[in-house]
């Protein structure tokens, strides 16, 4: 079965480092997403894009965090400076489509996250 | 507002048993709604996607139900087995609007299957 595949899968790093997150989606799918789960908050959108151009990243704080898609097999997930309170598990998805279109978002396993 | 709303937060319930999720939303005007299962330790799964003409969709020992009008819909499990033991999370999707991918989430029922 083809996965959605993030690395690392974890990742603990010390308060104002750069922390890189990977994913590769499922090849053929048009839309990525990137999501935060926390205990607190549950799963929060983050950023989406469609064909590799971002649709929305206002979930994201824009002083300190960045998604891009260099290619269609790579996205990425950017903090920097990094802060305690940005310590969570990571997911991307990947899909046909946004929500309305009826199709399933498959998910990787996750990248957690602990600022130190 | 959107939003999605799951009840219980937290069920045990014994190997063998039956159990009903639920799930209420506010969402409007309303595209799907989608349940997913999480193992602890990985990502959500795909269970059933149900649009606003469904009003039921099995996948296995899972039964989805969807009432459109009161806007309510829930999750069935047949003969719980320990492998259920997971969070439960309803996700309803929004026909447009720019935010969020259409896509609201709830916060998940939090599912323990006892032996």
């Amino acid at each position: 079965d083809a996965r959605v595949t993030q690395t690392p899968r974890h990742k603990v790093t010390e308060m104002g480092q750069e922390v890189t997150m990977r994913c590769q989606p499922i090849l053929g799918h048009n839309t990525v997403f990137w999501y935060r789960q926390t205990m607190m908050q549950g799963l929060e959108l983050l950023a989406y894009f469609r064909n590799r151009a971002p649709l929305d990243d206002s979930g994201m704080p824009k002083d300190r965090f960045s998604a891009e898609m260099p290619d269609a097999t790579l996205a990425t997930l950017k903090i920097q400076p990094s802060e305690p309170r940005d310590s969570a598990v990571y997911f991307c998805a990947s899909g046909l489509g946004l929500g309305q279109s009826n199709q399933p978002q498959h998910f990787g396993d996750g990248t957690r996250l602990s600022i130190l | 507002k959107n939003q999605v709303e799951q009840s219980p937060q937290s069920l045990i319930i014994l190997e063998g048993k039956n159990c009903t999720l639920q799930c209420n939303y506010t969402v409007s005007p309303f595209s799907n709604l989608r349940w997913y299962k999480q193992d602890t330790g990985r990502g959500p799964v795909s269970l059933t996607i149900m649009t606003f003409s469904e009003n039921t969709k099995s996948n296995g020992r899972y039964t989805a139900t969807l009432d459109a009008d009161t806007k309510q819909s829930s999750l069935h499990i047949t003969a719980s087995q320990l492998s259920d033991s997971a969070s439960y999370i309803c996700v309803v999707s929004a026909r447009y609007g720019g935010s969020q991918g259409n896509l609201i989430f709830g916060k998940g029922t939090k599912l323990s299957v006892k032996p």
